[in-house]
């Protein structure tokens, strides 16, 4: 089946420095949408992604659609203790339905 | 966005035994989808859970060990029957509002079994 590389696994940051994540498929997508889960809780919808190219921000996180539609990234601009997380992509299997990707865990130092 | 109502939120048992999770949603949704994240990992869809109809498993998940119902359009359950440790995960039941909003989770089910 489809699957979704994201990179790196793991990262840790110092408070303050930036992060990236990045989201790797094989195939052409016709949309991302990326997720936050809080150590013990559950995943949250961050943002999705539909155009080739496109840029969102949400404060201090810029999300980015590859020109191919084959790859994203999110960025965090000067982490904070509450970005601590793992950040998921997820892509179209179906209609509605969504595979995810491996996930990066962020781990910010104090 | 719509809230959902999953429970039990943990549970410890024996294998050989079934759990039923139930999660019940605040508005009424089409699709209901439930997901398993082993500890540490992705998640992986089980199947697609519509109201009226049988749901829709992925490869690797069968019916008989993971029956779903889904009676009305608010609220689904998910039995893990004839549990093995292999099975210790956390399930989560997921919907989505249409194609251009992502899913809402309910807050899991952390199952041990032992």
């Amino acid at each position: 089946g489809q699957q979704v590389m994201q990179i790196p696994q793991y990262q840790h940051v110092q408070e303050g420095e930036d992060f990236t994540t990045y989201c790797n498929s094989s195939t052409t997508l016709s949309n991302i949408q990326w997720y936050k889960q809080r150590p013990g809780g559950h995943p949250v919808f961050l943002i999705q992604l539909v155009k080739s190219g496109e840029v969102k921000k949400q404060k201090r996180l810029t999300f980015q659609f590859g020109e191919a539609k084959k790859n994203s990234s999110l960025h965090i601009t000067a982490t904070q203790t509450t970005d601590v997380g793992t950040y998921f992509c997820a892509v179209k299997g179906g209609t509605y339905k969504y595979i995810f990707g491996t996930g990066t865990r962020l781990k910010v130092l104090a | 966005s719509a809230v959902i109502s999953q429970k039990p939120s943990r549970d410890i048992c024996q294998r050989g035994t079934s759990l039923t999770i139930q999660c019940q949603v605040d508005s009424q949704v089409t699709m209901m989808f439930w997901y398993r994240q082993q500890p540490g990992q992705s998640l992986t869809l089980i199947a697609t859970a519509n109201q009226g109809s049988e749901a829709t498993y992925e490869s690797g998940f069968v019916i008989d060990k993971f029956p779903i119902s889904r009676p009305n359009l608010t609220f689904s359950t998910l039995t893990v029957s004839n549990m093995s440790p292999e099975d210790s995960s956390i399930y989560l039941c997921s919907v989505v509002e249409g194609r251009d909003y992502g899913y809402t989770f309910g807050s899991g089910t952390r199952l041990t079994v032992v």
